[in-house]
């Protein structure tokens, strides 16, 4: 049973600096893997999405990266600011066209 | 162009009772599918429609159940509410059918059982 992990759950980081979120997933038989961002009481809102045949994806000052054979993808901000302050999802899609969301991590950038 | 719209944005109800929740997807869009965020489980899929078929469902009893109009508008329905189903009900659009494309999510509305 395909599990997705987000560790940690909560995160602050001083404006400026560059931050590393990560997401495990148990089972390599995944189709895609998408990195998304929630703002309190909003929707979610897809920011990158990494093909399995990818190993990384980048918009803007954000990369996302994917390694199936370890199970791990990380997304990675350049230069923070405090309007990066979200929760940040990431989710896997099936073959059989499931898919299974992390719990997130929630990040608050300190000003 | 507008984006997904969901409706009512917060609704209260008691146990026992049902509710029908709203969403009206992206312009040209055919794929509506329905989840429920809650802080001890997560995000999870409840189902998808595509062309007022159901064609795709999660692990939810079938007291969760939807539909999906000609002009892809859909419509969620929960029947004989229990405090568990207190969570964010979020719905996405897309412009084809399947998870594994984009979706767009609306803003969800928050369902309050008593």
């Amino acid at each position: 049973k395909q599990e997705v992990t987000q560790i940690p759950a909560a995160l602050s980081v001083p404006e400026g600096e560059n931050l590393v979120l990560n997401c495990s997933f148990t089972d390599s038989a995944i189709y895609n893997l998408q990195w998304f961002r929630q703002d309190p009481g909003k929707g979610l809102t897809s920011l990158l999405l990494i093909q399995s045949s990818q190993r990384e994806q980048t918009s803007g000052r954000l990369n996302a990266s994917l390694d199936k054979s370890s199970g791990r993808s990380t997304l990675y901000i350049a230069a923070s600011q405090p309007g990066d302050s979200a929760t940040y999802l990431c989710a896997v899609s099936l073959r059989d066209d499931k898919i299974i969301f992390g719990k997130g991590t929630r990040l608050h950038i300190l000003p | 162009k507008a984006g997904v719209t969901q409706t009512p944005r917060y609704l209260i109800k008691t146990r026992g009772q049902q509710v029908t929740l709203s969403c009206s997807p992206i312009s040209g869009h055919r794929s509506v599918s329905w989840y429920q965020q809650t802080p001890g489980q997560g995000l999870q899929f409840l189902f998808e429609y595509f062309s007022e078929t159901q064609r795709n469902k999660g692990n939810f009893p079938g007291r969760f159940s939807g539909r999906q109009f000609s002009n892809s508008r859909s419509e969620m329905n929960v029947s004989t509410l229990e405090l568990g189903d207190s969570a964010l009900y979020l719905c996405a659009s897309s412009p084809r059918g399947g998870l594994t494309n984009i979706q767009y999510f609306g803003a969800g509305t928050r369902l309050s059982v008593l």
